[in-house]
């Protein structure tokens, strides 16, 4: 059972660089979540969908941006790393919204240094 | 302001002892409760729902006190593989930021369970 799949698992950026994490899950969900988690800190909401073509800002989209194409996927691009954005990444995704699990990824460690 | 607030603790307790771990909510229109397990350096994982009447599975037992926006988790009989990072979930409501989908996450409590 795959479920939420991220890849990759860790990566080092220099500042300035830009790259895209991958989110997919098989679990056929309409909405897909892009967080944030830094040290001693709650999750952030950075992007949501509720369904492909349907994107939208959370709390913290500065410097990210999504799209999605298809029910699976959710890429979240970073386009000039910075080293605020130093911080580990959990997509996640659930059937519905209100009420409903959120199944996570196993999370990417970026470091921008 | 978007807010749910937990106790960070560490709460260190020994095995077999019962713990108990709270949560407040700012936004009375919250519609939906929830606890998470965080293990170091993993995802989080649903534990359980909250539910008003309150639940309870197993060891574990959530309430909920909308009056006061308030949160509980109960642990009973204390294991050591309890050892991990609680996390309070809030669903914010459509109308409240826009965002029916919004999860609000607290920072966590840490629990240690010590043999």
């Amino acid at each position: 059972n795959a479920g939420v799949t991220q890849t990759p698992k860790f990566r080092i950026l220099k500042i300035g660089q830009s790259m895209t994490l991958q989110c997919a899950q098989d679990m056929n969900h309409n909405y897909m979540y892009w967080y944030r988690q830094d040290p001693g800190m709650g999750l952030k909401l950075i992007y949501y969908s509720v369904g492909a073509g349907i994107t939208d800002k959370g709390e913290v989209p500065n410097g990210y941006n999504v799209s999605r194409s298809t029910t699976e996927d959710f890429p979240l691009r970073l386009e000039l790393a910075a080293p605020s954005q130093t911080s580990v990444y959990f997509c996640a995704s659930s059937y519905a919204s209100l009420g409903t699990e959120a199944f996570f990824g196993q999370g990417t460690r970026l470091t921008v240094v | 302001r978007k807010e749910v607030e937990q106790d960070p603790g560490p709460f260190n307790v020994p095995e077999g002892a019962t713990v108990a771990f709270n949560c407040t909510y700012s936004n009375s229109a919250s519609q939906s409760f929830f606890w998470y397990r965080q293990d170091c350096r993993k995802e989080p994982k649903l534990l359980m729902s909250v539910y008003s009447s309150g639940n309870e599975d197993g060891r574990f037992t959530a309430q909920l006190n909308r009056a006061s926006q308030y949160i509980s988790l109960l642990i009973r009989d204390s294991k050591l593989s309890d050892s991990a990072t609680y996390l309070c979930v809030v669903n914010w409501g459509m109308n409240y930021g826009g965002s029916q989908g919004n999860l609000i996450f607290g920072k966590g409590t840490k629990l240690s369970v010590k043999p």
